[in-house]
């Protein structure tokens, strides 16, 4: 069975700090690693990756891959109030259908 | 419209009846799937359409449970004879098609859901 366990369960933090969320997994066959920010409703989509050791990066946010150790991180530099929501991991495998196995997600309070 | 939407936003009914949630994908895309967050839980698949292909029913709990897509763009998510551990949010969401033997990487994007509540 898939599996994708994201660490920690919940963080809190000061505006400016820089925080570092883990995302590990386990599927049967690999094909992308999904993070979402989830505030009060929809999830919205942050970084798709499908190759190890490509750093994606938007803004204050960044996230890689490391298919050898099967696991990924996602970093928001500078942390703002408005980042606070939960962050959800998601592993798509290499079928056609494409559905998402999804973590626990790392709940991030970032205080003024 | 823009973005995936839901209706309705909440729905609270007794246990023992029926619920309709209703999808309304992105323009275009012709893959839907629904997902199901409990409270404290992560998301999980229930059901996915793509085209007019047979559906992967493989995600749903119970055979209280079904969907159907009419037309490869509306899809409406039953749920019959309501128990207390239904209540979820259920999120629907669609993508852009996986193109023949090359399964292309295109994100899911979500709707804000229904809130279901069995009471």
């Amino acid at each position: 069975e898939d599996k994708v366990v994201q660490s920690p369960l919940s963080l809190v933090v000061h505006e400016g700090d820089t925080v570092t969320l883990n995302c590990s997994y386990e599927v049967t066959n690999f094909r992308s690693l999904l993070w979402y920010k989830q505030e009060k409703k929809a999830p919205t989509f942050l970084f798709m990756l499908t190759s190890s050791g490509i750093e994606k990066k938007s803004g204050r946010l960044s996230s890689i891959l490391d298919k050898k150790e099967l696991f990924s991180i996602l970093n928001i530099t500078a942390t703002q109030t408005g980042d606070s929501a939960v962050y959800l991991c998601a592993v798509g495998p290499n079928n056609a259908g494409n559905m998402l196995t999804f973590g626990g997600g790392t709940r991030l309070m970032v205080k003024p | 419209g823009a973005g995936v939407s839901q209706s309705p936003s909440n729905k609270v009914t007794e246990k023992g009846k029926d619920v309709e949630l209703r999808c309304d994908p992105i323009s275009g895309h012709t893959a839907l799937y629904w997902y199901r967050q409990s409270l404290g839980q992560g998301l999980e698949f229930l059901i996915y359409f793509q085209g007019n292909s047979a559906p992967d029913k493989s995600g749903l709990p119970s055979d209280r449970f079904s969907a159907e897509r009419t037309g490869g763009s509306v899809s409406t998510l039953t749920i019959q004879r309501t128990q207390q551990e239904d209540s979820a949010v259920y999120l629907c969401a669609s993508s852009l098609k996986h193109g023949g033997a090359i399964y292309s990487n295109q994100p899911q994007h979500f709707g804000d859901g229904t809130r279901l509540s069995i009471l």
